[in-house]
């Protein structure tokens, strides 16, 4: 039982150019999460997915989209890669009765120059 | 928006201390969730609480829905405790908002 994982764990990017992060988790979990924290800053949403194919936008959508490929995977596009998106990126995912403990990959540290 | 405060923002303690780590929020929630951040980065969940006290070993937490408060509290402080201690809300049953983090550092 690997949890939730992620890939990549780190990338560095041009700006301009474009990029997908990876979740899968293999807890049966409905719900499903993308953050971003940043120096000095809580965690903050960008998208979520309440089950499989549905998405929402959470607090910072702007220059993102993802995808709920099926109940296990959720991941994050960043079609035009800008510096301000540089960040720690983590997923999470929640059991299916939406309001247990969240459990988070480990994280991707990404870098637009 | 759920305005979630924390305090102190940093936080260095004796071992053997009593900790307590604080989180206000601004508006009714469904749940109040504390995570462990551990200085390689990862984060794990602690808490989840909708009313009254949970006790996990070392580690206490309690929550005042009225005065929209809760509190994390760690006994006997051990170096090992040294992290980011993270206040979240949950509401609307997917959204969550979090806190800016307290850091603890425990010295022996």
């Amino acid at each position: 039982n690997a949890g939730v994982t992620q890939t990549p764990k780190f990338q560095v990017l041009k700006t301009g150019q474009s990029m997908t992060l990876q979740c899968a988790q293999d807890m049966n979990h409905n719900s499903m999460y993308w953050y971003r924290q940043d120096p000095g800053m809580g965690l903050r949403l960008i998208y979520y997915s309440a089950s499989e194919g549905t998405t929402d936008k959470g607090e910072v959508p702007n220059g993102y989209n993802v995808s709920r490929l099926n109940k296990r995977e959720f991941s994050l596009r960043l079609e035009s890669a800008a510096p301000s998106q540089t960040s720690v990126y983590f997923c999470a995912s929640t059991s299916p009765r939406g309001g247990d403990e969240q459990f988070f990959g480990p994280g991707t540290r990404l870098t637009v120059l | 928006k759920n305005e979630v405060e924390q305090s102190p923002q940093n936080l260095t303690a004796q071992e053997g201390e009593f900790i307590t780590i604080n989180c206000s929020y601004s508006v009714g929630i469904s749940a109040l969730h504390w995570l462990q951040q551990h200085p390689g980065g990862g984060i794990v969940s602690l808490f989840m609480l909708s009313s009254g006290k949970k006790k996990h070993g070392r580690l206490i937490a309690t929550i005042n829905i009225q005065e929209k408060h809760s509190s994390l509290h760690i006994t006997a402080s051990h170096p090992r405790d040294s992290a980011v201690y993270i206040c979240a809300v949950q509401y609307n049953f997917n959204k969550f908002y979090f806190g800016s983090g307290t850091k603890l550092n425990v010295k022996p």
